[in-house]
């Protein structure tokens, strides 16, 4: 069955630290992959995508991925967190590209300490 | 100001009841979905509709329905044989794959 990890529940950072967020997916085929942030309270927001072309993704807010298709991952990294950061952050999968439906991973709970 | 609508943002319900959450969309995707999300699950697929009159059911169907009369409007129907209903419901609409969300509806049943 198709799915997609994310390796880490809960990460605890203090500000300025560097983050990174794995996220690992099944199947070989084409896909389309997303990072989405869900601040506290708010509604979940699209933070970066990767369709085609570039495997390194820039995002909103100074954040990127790196698409490496052969660990078939897509982990997102920051290199200096800030309070602001604090969110769930989940990543998801269409499998068959554009065609697919998303599969998402469970989320990663990020706390940044001031 | 284009988006996704969904209301109420709570709501409580007795068990035994049928309850229907709404979702209303005005950027013209035709696609919109139904999830489901419980704190360390994810977001979990409930229905989809790729196209007005049509709609499958995704992972976790079972207690729920879903009706496609409208392109802009998807409402969930959380039925009492859904055993454990308790739960933030988030609608979505999508163009390609790229997936925009509601603001969520939290339904909680006692």
């Amino acid at each position: 069955a198709q799915s997609v990890s994310q390796h880490n529940h809960h990460v605890i950072l203090s500000e300025a630290a560097s983050l990174e967020l794995g996220c690992n997916y099944s199947y070989g085929g084409t896909v389309n992959l997303f990072w989405y942030v869900q601040y506290p309270g708010q509604h979940l927001q699209l933070l970066l995508k990767y369709f085609s072309g570039d495997p390194l993704v820039k995002g909103i807010k100074g954040f990127e991925a790196e698409f490496i298709k052969s660990k078939f991952s897509f982990n997102l990294r920051k290199p200096s967190v800030q309070w602001s950061d604090t969110a769930e952050y989940f990543c998801a999968v269409a499998f068959g590209g554009s065609q697919g439906n998303l599969i998402f991973g469970k989320g990663t709970k990020l706390s940044v300490k001031p | 100001d284009g988006g996704i609508t969904q209301s109420p943002k709570y709501l409580f319900r007795k068990e035994g009841q049928n309850v229907t959450l709404s979702c209303e969309q005005n950027l013209n995707h035709d696609a919109m979905y139904w999830y489901r999300q419980d704190p360390g699950q994810g977001l979990r697929l409930i229905y989809y509709s790729q196209i007005v009159n049509d709609f499958q059911k995704g992972d976790i169907a079972e207690g729920y329905s879903v009706s496609r009369e409208k392109k802009e409007s998807f409402p969930l129907t959380v039925t009492s044989a859904q055993k454990n209903p308790t739960a933030f419901y988030l609608c979505a609409s999508s163009i390609r794959s790229e997936q925009y969300f509601g603001p969520g509806t939290r339904l909680t049943v006692t």
